[in-house]
């Protein structure tokens, strides 16, 4: 079974860095590209960025780039979603999913809370 | 890429036909047969409805059909159903290699 499984809320302040996790089970990591998704409170899906962990090929979308940092370590097949200054306009659920063929994602995680406030 | 644009909201009684439109452009919904739906109920992660224009995953039911035409696909969900309260979001391809675009989102009402 396709697992993504996702790493807990977190609550930072304005500033700090955060690094977010999405493990993959199930399936050959190394072989489908991994979405992270951005949905805001109340607020509809946004395609930030794709990362292959096969050869860490890596796409943002143009309104995410040099914003985070999307990145994936196959030797334990997972991937990484990471912030070095968080804004209050970060706070958001953000999901990673499994695209397959770069046609449509099969499989998703959990989803991730991350709440900025000072 | 710009979202694609899809209703904020639509309604149907139970045992109606719904459709939902995504509309974009050339260079997304028209020039590919790449769109896929995912449903996503209040707090839970979404979930592939239709994938490929108008391809149904094991265990989706046959309620939900999707088609294209031109740069504007639609969802339709026959025979609604209480369950089917849900936001709803259209995807597709993109001229921009890998990178895909999400609709604006709908939500649907059982009356």
């Amino acid at each position: 079974e396709v697992q993504l499984v996702q790493s807990g809320a977190e609550v930072k302040k304005p500033g700090e860095s955060l690094k977010i996790s999405c493990k993959a089970s199930g399936y050959d990591f190394s072989t489908y590209w991994i979405v992270w998704v951005r949905q805001m409170p109340g607020k509809g899906l946004e395609w930030m960025g794709n990362i292959y962990p096969g050869d860490s090929d890596t796409r943002y979308s143009p309104s995410f780039q040099g914003q985070v940092t999307i990145s994936a370590d196959k030797s334990i097949s997972t991937a990484y979603l990471q912030w070095s200054s968080l804004k209050a306009s970060d706070t958001a659920i953000y999901y990673c999913a499994k695209l397959v063929s770069i046609r449509y994602f099969d499989s998703w995680g959990q989803g991730t809370l991350v709440t900025v406030s000072s | 890429q710009s979202a694609l644009t899809q209703p904020a909201s639509v309604s149907g009684s139970p045992g109606q036909s719904i459709t939902i439109s995504c509309t974009g452009t050339s260079s997304d919904v028209g020039g590919f047969n790449y769109v896929s739906w995912y449903q996503q109920h209040p707090d839970k992660a979404p979930k592939l409805m239709i994938y490929d224009v108008s391809y149904r995953p094991s265990g989706v039911s046959s309620r939900f059909s999707g088609s294209k035409s031109g740069n504007t696909a639609s969802l339709t969900i026959s025979g609604l159903q209480a369950e089917d309260e849900a936001d709803y979001y259209c995807s597709s391809d993109t001229s921009s290699s890998t990178l895909g675009v999400f609709g604006t989102g709908t939500k649907v009402t059982v009356l």
